[in-house]
């Protein structure tokens, strides 16, 4: 069964802190990665989006995200992070029939 | 560009009563969906639409949960009756038709709590 694991539920970093947040899936074929991120109060915003090709994405916001096939995995980094970046993250793949989301990472940022 | 619309934003009602959601989706989007996110949890599919009619409503509790979207723009979530677990935030999302990327544009939710 196709399946999204975040394992950390709450990390908080100090502003200007580098950023790491993990995801690991379950799917027998290369599926279709995104990172969206949800303020409070708001809906899902796309962050950044892999398919194929180059294994390293940029995305928005200053945002970048590495697929590692070997490892499943495919973790969200970010090399400073803006006190606005406090919010959820959630990870997804979509394996052409549906999405499936993890059940997020919570992000403190502290001054 | 207009987002989704979702309203209302919030709702409180008491167990075994019904209560309706609505969802505006970007204009042009042909694909609808509405997402059940509990406290605490990643959005689950309900159900997804292609204009007006039904792709897949997999996960949909079809014994309390309905849902329609007429001349496949608008589209309402219906829960009829209510239970205590029905408490989270519903989700609606659109995309394009035949957008390899299958990229979805969420609204803001309505938060339901039901006591």
């Amino acid at each position: 069964a196709q399946s999204v694991t975040q394992p950390d539920i709450h990390i908080t970093v100090s502003e200007g802190a580098s950023l790491e947040l993990r995801c690991n899936y379950s799917y027998g074929a290369t599926p279709y990665l995104f990172w969206y991120v949800q303020s409070p109060g708001q809906g899902l915003q796309l962050l950044l989006k892999y398919f194929s090709g180059d294994t390293l994405v940029q995305g928005i916001k200053g945002f970048e995200a590495e697929f590692k096939r070997s490892q499943s995995s495919f973790n969200l980094r970010k090399p400073s992070v803006h006190w606005s970046d406090a919010a959820e993250y959630f990870c997804a793949v979509f394996t052409g029939n549906q999405f499936y989301f993890g059940t997020g990472t919570s992000l403190t940022v502290i001054p | 560009e207009a987002g989704v619309a979702q309203s209302p934003r919030y709702k409180i009602i008491e167990k075994r009563q019904s209560v309706a959601f609505w969802c505006n989706p970007i204009s042009g989007h042909a694909t609808l969906y509405w997402y059940q996110q509990i406290l605490g949890q990643g959005p689950k599919l309900l159900i997804q639409f292609q204009n007006n009619g039904v792709v897949d409503d997999s996960q949909l509790p079809k014994d309390r949960f309905s849902a329609e979207r007429l001349k496949g723009v608008d589209s309402t979530l219906k829960i009829q009756p209510a239970k205590l677990e029905d408490s989270a935030v519903y989700l609606c999302a659109s995309g394009l038709l035949g957008s390899p990327y299958n990229e979805q544009f969420f609204g803001p939710g309505t938060r339901l709590t039901v006591l």
